[in-house]
């Protein structure tokens, strides 16, 4: 069983529009969770990381954690071309971080 | 300062060979990760040292070996290559095992012909 499940897309999204990544993770011993974008041919970069319920912003990402219905989602709002990315969920467990197997986003000028 | 460095970046070799990978880390940090990601883009946990000590062996075949000689390098020894092990090996450090985010270095990929 996977421990991060996300939809593999691809998410096509007009340029402006709000893009909408979401995230269930199967372990409820974990702790914090994070977004990485990763563009074609680059290494992962750290997004955001939330840690608590609710809602974290930070400019135009917002994370959103609810640990009940074990899910994790990332808005992007005023979506850009150069957010045309893949975006990883990833979840620490406390021992290690599991990756999901990762959204394609595209945003069409 | 790159942060985590990994070489070469590029392996291109035939079945059968030995290779290794090298990887370093400037950022004090104590836990040090290897991982494979596949041409679908999933990336798969494969080891992690916690200062020198190694704390995550996930099912890997055993031609994977990786080393620490302290905790700012992990390499990773593989042997008999097969098409298979063709992917992107990512080195990452995070502060400690369950604290912190991942930092990645830029990848190496290996091509086995």
């Amino acid at each position: 069983q996977k421990e991060v499940e996300q939809n593999s897309g691809p998410l096509s999204v007009p340029e402006g529009a709000i893009a909408s990544l979401n995230c269930t993770y199967s372990d409820r011993g974990s702790q914090s969770f994070f977004w990485y974008r990763q563009y074609s041919g680059k290494s992962p970069e750290l997004i955001m990381f939330i840690y608590s319920n609710g809602d974290k912003e930070d400019g135009r990402f917002t994370a959103q954690l609810n640990k009940a219905s074990q899910y994790v989602s990332l808005l992007i709002r005023d979506s850009q071309p150069s957010d045309s990315a893949t975006y990883l969920c990833a979840g620490n467990t406390g021992n290690q971080f599991y990756f999901g197997t990762g959204t394609s986003l595209t945003v069409i000028p | 300062d790159t942060a985590v460095s990994q070489t070469p970046k590029y392996l291109v070799t035939q079945m059968g060979n030995d290779k290794s990978i090298k990887c370093e880390q400037n950022l004090g940090h104590d836990t040090m990760y290897w991982y494979k990601q596949d041409s679908k883009k999933f990336l798969k946990i494969m080891f992690s040292y916690n200062n020198k000590e190694l704390i995550i062996n996930e099912t890997v075949p055993n031609r994977f070996s990786p080393k620490s000689p302290d905790k700012a390098h992990l390499n990773l020894h593989i042997n008999s290559l097969e098409l298979g092990d063709s992917a992107v090996y990512f080195c990452a450090s995070s502060q400690t095992h369950n604290t912190g985010e991942l930092f990645f270095g830029e990848g190496s990929r290996l091509t086995v012909l």
